[in-house]
């Protein structure tokens, strides 16, 4: 059974670069594609962008070119970086893996992780 | 972009009582594929979200049959049979017919009465 764990630091200052790693176990990152969403304290989520193994990525255009997702598949990972971040940018980060047939949408995630922008 | 949009935003039911999540997209969802896809997810307080539907009616594996979803084009419809205590938490609805970009609904919080 797949599972995914968010890792990285819960606090990042305003203008810097948010990093956060997501470990892919019980399963391969070099199938499927893999996601990134967010969920700011009290809001709904919104879908951040994913990343396919071979390195192919999407991002939602509301977040303004800030982000990257890369690949590692040599540790099972998959990362995110978003950059200039503000206090708009707290929320739990999850990341998850998307459906085979991917336009069903994620149906494995992770804990979730939460990230507070503050200085 | 599509926009998904939920209703109520509250939802406040007595235990074995039905309920019923409305979700319209500003779009249709019926892809060029002849397949509409509309899914919905769960989320526990304090937990990650859970897919329970996907396809508009097609249930997850362990998902109970009291959840169905129905619905077409741009009109979608959550239904439980009989809340359960469990059953509490935030409903969002999903569209991934426009992918690459997926867009949830603002989410129904379910509360027991």
């Amino acid at each position: 059974q797949v599972q995914l764990q968010e890792s990285g630091p819960g606090l990042v200052k305003p203008s810097e670069t948010l990093s956060l790693t997501c470990t892919v176990s019980g399963g391969s990152v070099s199938s499927y594609f893999w996601n990134w969403i967010r969920q700011p304290p009290g809001k709904g989520l919104e879908w951040i962008g994913y990343i396919f193994y071979t390195g192919n990525t999407n991002y939602n255009p509301s977040l303004n070119n800030r982000v990257t997702i890369s690949v590692d598949t040599s540790k099972n990972q998959f990362s995110l970086q978003l950059s200039s971040v503000t206090a708009a940018d707290t929320a739990v980060y999850y990341c998850a893996r998307a459906d085979a047939r991917i336009r069903n949408g994620m149906d494995v995630w992770g804990q979730g992780t939460t990230v507070i922008v503050s200085s | 972009d599509v926009v998904m949009t939920q209703s109520p935003l509250s939802l406040p039911v007595t235990l074995g009582q039905p309920a019923s999540i409305s979700c319209r997209s500003s779009q249709s969802l019926v892809h060029s594929d002849g397949d509409t896809y509309l899914s919905w997810f769960h989320q526990r307080p304090g937990q990650s979200p859970r897919r329970l539907i996907y396809k508009v009616s097609n249930r997850d594996s362990g998902v109970p049959d009291r959840f169905s979803g129905s619905g077409s084009g741009t009109d979608f419809t959550l239904k439980i049979s009989r809340v359960e205590a469990e059953d509490v938490g935030i409903y969002y609805c999903m569209q991934g017919t426009h992918w690459p970009l997926y867009t949830f609904g603002q989410g129904t919080k379910l509360e027991i009465k």
